[in-house]
């Protein structure tokens, strides 16, 4: 098993450009998240899924979109980049409501200039 | 809502010596309780976690931690160091019923000193 798969491994953007970060398990989870994780602010949810079909916002929301089409994938949506956006993104899986271990990417860097 | 507080951003500690890495949370209900470890570059990985029963719960890479209700803390403990242990360790907790938010601390970098 690949695990939680991440792409790309870095980016730079340019204010107001969008872009799509991927995140694919093979572990057929049920549960999938986006995080961020900033200096001295640990790890802050963004989006969420509970199923393929089924998203609902995090605790930082605003700026990202995502979507659910298939239990393997949960792509990260920028519509119109920020310099705020500048992070470290983490996608994350578990296995369904009653197992409480998530399993984590290996993370994709992004830089908004 | 929940909120977590690592006091500590920075714990320097000898080879071999023990280590406590401190965690307190806060929440109006019942809650699970976590400690991750991320090395350099890498994603986050589970240490141990508490969801119910015996407070003292052990991890992998022989970490234990305490969960103390009445304190509302779960503080990360290993008796003896190594060089591989230098990494960020984040404490993490999730109301029992609700939805799927995982609330972090801000960590805690752990330098083991040769």
């Amino acid at each position: 098993n690949a695990g939680v798969t991440q792409t790309p491994k870095f980016q730079v953007l340019k204010t107001g450009q969008s872009m799509t970060l991927q995140c694919a398990q093979d572990m057929n989870h049920e549960y999938m998240s986006w995080y961020r994780q900033d200096p001295g602010m640990g790890l802050r949810l963004i989006h969420y899924s509970v199923g393929a079909g089924i998203t609902d916002q995090g605790e930082v929301p605003n700026g990202y979109n995502v979507s659910r089409s298939t239990t393997e994938d949960f792509p990260l949506r920028l519509l119109s980049a920020a310099p705020s956006q500048t992070s470290v993104y983490f996608c994350a899986s578990r296995q369904g409501l009653t197992y409480y271990e998530q399993y984590f990417g290996p993370g994709t860097r992004l830089t908004v200039t | 809502a929940q909120s977590v507080t690592q006091l500590d951003s920075q714990v320097p500690v000898f080879e071999e010596a023990p280590v406590e890495l401190r965690c307190n949370y806060s929440s109006s209900v019942s809650v699970y309780l976590f400690w991750y470890v991320q090395y350099p570059n890498q994603g986050l990985q589970l240490l141990l976690k508490y969801l119910s029963g015996s407070t003292l719960v052990k991890g992998i890479n022989g970490f234990e931690a305490e969960f103390n209700k009445s304190q509302t803390s779960f503080h990360l403990r290993k008796p003896s160091v190594h060089i591989s242990d230098t990494a960020e360790y984040f404490c993490a907790v999730k109301e029992n019923f609700g939805n799927e938010k995982l609330t972090f601390g801000t960590g805690t970098r752990l330098t083991i000193i040769p």
